[in-house]
């Protein structure tokens, strides 16, 4: 049983293409996060959610656009892909009273 | 505004050596402070927590304390294997319940 699941894997693409990366969490909880990783492995918050409303929006491109469909569900879309877009992307999930949050197995990027 | 920093790596070690890994934090109000491990090909796991001052996380034989006096929560683990070898994450939570990470440590343990 995976706690929280991300897909696609793996993700390699042509720069200038949109993508979208999804994300889902069986654990109930009530916020979620998108972490990006970069190649020197400094791990910087995006976005986050409460109860599918965005309460932390970092400052991100207004190409990277979060999408809550539900309580379970963070999805990344990314428009125009760049190059230096290329890093890991990880979601999270936390329970509401709860301080640990629980990270998916991540989404490697490529843009070329 | 709040932050973490880390020693950086990579931390090389031999098995059943003593290990360290710094980190100091910058924070407004009572932050919870956390490590977390990222194995290769792996999300972050947590390792550790300890949420108010001169508490004493501990896991698998690591263990940090909540220094508020120096502000720090370094890592320790007494005797390192192999399979420690990883990448570890200082981390702190706000008031605002938002997370800062530290830029990561890598570790590697040579038999």
């Amino acid at each position: 049983d995976t706690a929280v699941s991300q897909t696609p894997k793996y993700l390699v693409t042509q720069m200038g293409n949109d993508k979208s990366i999804k994300c889902e969490q069986n654990l109930g909880h009530d916020t979620m996060y998108w972490y990006k990783q970069d190649s020197k492995k400094f791990l910087k918050i995006m976005f986050s959610y409460n109860n599918k409303e965005l309460i932390i929006n970092e400052t991100v491109p207004n190409r990277f656009s979060p999408k809550s469909p539900d309580k379970a569900h963070l999805n990344l879309h990314i428009n125009s892909l760049e190059l230096g877009d290329s890093a890991v992307y990880f979601c999270a999930s936390r329970a509401g009273a709860s301080e640990t949050q629980y990270f998916g197995p991540g989404t490697r990027l490529l843009v070329l | 505004g709040n932050s973490v920093t880390q020693m950086e790596g990579p931390v090389t070690l031999s098995e059943e050596a003593f290990l360290t890994i710094n980190c100091t934090y910058t924070a407004t109000g009572y932050p919870s402070l956390f490590w977390y491990v990222q194995y290769p090909g792996e999300g972050l796991q947590l390792l550790l927590k300890a949420t108010k001052a001169d508490d004493k996380g501990s896991n698998k034989g690591f263990e940090a304390t909540y220094r508020k006096e120096t502000t720090s929560f370094h890592l320790e683990k007494g005797s390192v294997q192999v399979s420690d070898s990883a990448v570890y994450f200082c981390a702190l939570r706000d008031n605002f319940n938002k997370f800062y990470f530290g830029s990561g440590t890598k570790l590697n343990v040579k038999p």
